[in-house]
């Protein structure tokens, strides 16, 4: 059963425009999301986290949103770039797995940013 | 240049054989993680290290082994009994944070 869910797996955006991806949990306990960015046939490669006390999180073009009330969060990219065009992962760190270490991964949203 | 590096990029085999995967950090992580990915798949967990000389199974163990004997290196052994060892496999670490940084990845094929 999966603990975390990316419900869209893809998404086209538009050069210069916002692409939000969403991110779904199960898990009331996770106390820190990840976003991960990954091209084929490359490691993901870390983008932007924010910890469950925080409701949002920003690092230049990127912005993690947290609504615990709800699970969920969402990245924003603004503006998005071709370059963007990646699959990009969302994880969760239960603390109470025994190992918070461990992450518990999404399936991923392949994104596409269209010249 | 710190970072995590898997070797070779691309793998080829023929069934029945065991292969080994190369996982080297310079990052002087503590903890050490194999995925394996497939096709339109997410990220699933095969083992992880939190110290040397320790080691849990993930998600989907069975069929693979590892070892833990330096904190630079935690080599994947895939074996013969792994039903469908075909995939994209990638090794993380991890410090005190959260953040897993990942290797480019090794492509295994096995015919």
């Amino acid at each position: 059963d999966q603990q975390v869910k990316q419900n869209s797996p893809s998404l086209s955006v538009q050069e210069g425009r916002i692409s939000i991806l969403n991110c779904d949990y199960t898990n009331s306990m996770f106390d820190y999301f990840l976003w991960y960015k990954k091209y084929p046939a490359e490691g993901p490669t870390f983008l932007i986290s924010i910890s469950s006390i925080k409701d949002k999180n920003e690092d230049g073009r990127f912005t993690v949103f947290l609504n615990k009330s709800a699970k969920h969060l969402s990245l924003h990219i603004v503006p998005s770039q071709p370059g963007d065009s990646a699959v990009y992962f969302c994880a969760a760190s239960d603390p109470y797995a025994g190992n918070n270490r461990k992450l518990i991964w999404g399936l991923g949203t392949s994104l596409a940013v269209n010249p | 240049d710190g970072g995590i590096t898997q070797s070779p990029k691309y793998l080829f085999r023929k069934e029945g054989q065991n292969v080994t995967l190369s996982c080297e950090q310079n990052l002087n992580h503590d903890a050490m993680y194999w995925y394996r990915q497939d096709p339109g798949q997410g990220l699933r967990l095969i083992y992880y290290s939190q110290i040397v000389n320790d080691f849990q199974k993930g998600d989907i163990a069975e069929g693979y082994s590892v070892s833990r004997e330096k904190k630079e290196s935690f080599p994947l052994t895939v074996t013969s009994a792994q039903k469908n060892p075909t995939a994209f496999y990638l090794c993380a670490s991890s410090g005190r944070a959260y953040e897993q940084y990942f290797g480019p990845g090794t492509r295994l094929t096995v015919t």
